[in-house]
C-alpha cells in the first residue's frame, strides 16, 4: 500500500527559530495536502500541491512539491507558540492517506 | 469554511456494549464521508469510507461487522462500535468532501471513546 514517511517525527525550537517538515513518498504523487492538528484538535486543511516543483506561500509557512512529485515539505521561518502542533502530509492515491506526522514544540 | 460536527464528543461505555457515533455537515452535502481512528501520538489512520446510498468500503484489517457505516444522507454519516472492547479506545474522526471530485477534507472534531 502507500508509504508516506515525514521526518523529523518530533522537532523543539526555540521561538523564532525556523522548522522544516520533509513528506516522502515511495509512488509519484498526483497531488499533496498538508494539515495541521493542534494538540486534543482535529486536523485542519492547509493547503493543497498539484503542480511538479510548485511552491506555495501563506504568510510564514512555505510549502513545496518536488520536481518528481514523491516528496514535499513544509517550512516556518521564525516559529511562535501558535505554530505548536502536528503537522501531516496527506497523499491521494486509491485511497487518501495521511504521513506519519510530524510533532512541532516551540519553547517561549 | 465548511462544517462537520460528531457527536458525541466523549463516550465512556463498558466493555461488550455498542456506541454511536455521528458525522454531520452542517453547511454542504458530502457524497463521501471518512472515518478514521488515531491512537495517541500516532497518524490518523483510514478506518472506511463511506458513500451516500451505498456499501462502506473498508480498509483492509477493518472488521466491517464490528464498525458498521451507515451514509443515511447527504449530510450525515454514522459508525457504531458494536460489542466494544478496551483495545478499541481511540479518538475517532470522520471528515466530509464537499461534492463529488473533491480533495479538501473537512474534519469533525472527533470523539473520544473510552471502554472499561
Amino acid at each position: 500500500g502507500q508509504q508516506v514517511m515525514q521526518i523529523p517525527q518530533y522537532q523543539h525550537v526555540q521561538e523564532g527559530e525556523d522548522f522544516t517538515t520533509y513528506c516522502n513518498s515511495s509512488t509519484t504523487l498526483s497531488n499533496i495536502q498538508w494539515y495541521k492538528q493542534r494538540p486534543g484538535g482535529h486536523p485542519v486543511f492547509l493547503i493543497q500541491l498539484v503542480k511538479s516543483g510548485e511552491v506555495k506561500k501563506q504568510k510564514r509557512l512555505t510549502f513545496q512539491f518536488g520536481e518528481a512529485k514523491k516528496n514535499s515539505s513544509l517550512h516556518i521561518t521564525a516559529t511562535q507558540t501558535t505554530d505548536v502542533g502536528t503537522y501531516f502530509c496527506a497523499v491521494t492515491g486509491n485511497q487518501f492517506y495521511f504521513g506519519t506526522g510530524t510533532s512541532l514544540t516551540v519553547i517561549p | 469554511g465548511a462544517v462537520v460536527s460528531q457527536h458525541p464528543s466523549r463516550v465512556i461505555c463498558k466493555s461488550g456494549t455498542s456506541v454511536k457515533i455521528e458525522c454531520r455537515s452542517l453547511d454542504f452535502q458530502a457524497t463521501t464521508m471518512f472515518w478514521y481512528r488515531q491512537f495517541p501520538k500516532q497518524s490518523l489512520m483510514l478506518m472506511a469510507t463511506s458513500n451516500e446510498g451505498s456499501k462502506a468500503t473498508y480498509e483492509q484489517g477493518v472488521e466491517k461487522d464490528k464498525f458498521l457505516i451507515n451514509h443515511a444522507s447527504l449530510t450525515l454519516s454514522t459508525l457504531t462500535v458494536t460489542s466494544a472492547h478496551p483495545e478499541d479506545s481511540s479518538f475517532y474522526i470522520c471528515s466530509a468532501m464537499r461534492g463529488a471530485g473533491a480533495d479538501t477534507q473537512y474534519f469533525g472534531p472527533g470523539t473520544r471513546l473510552t471502554v472499561l
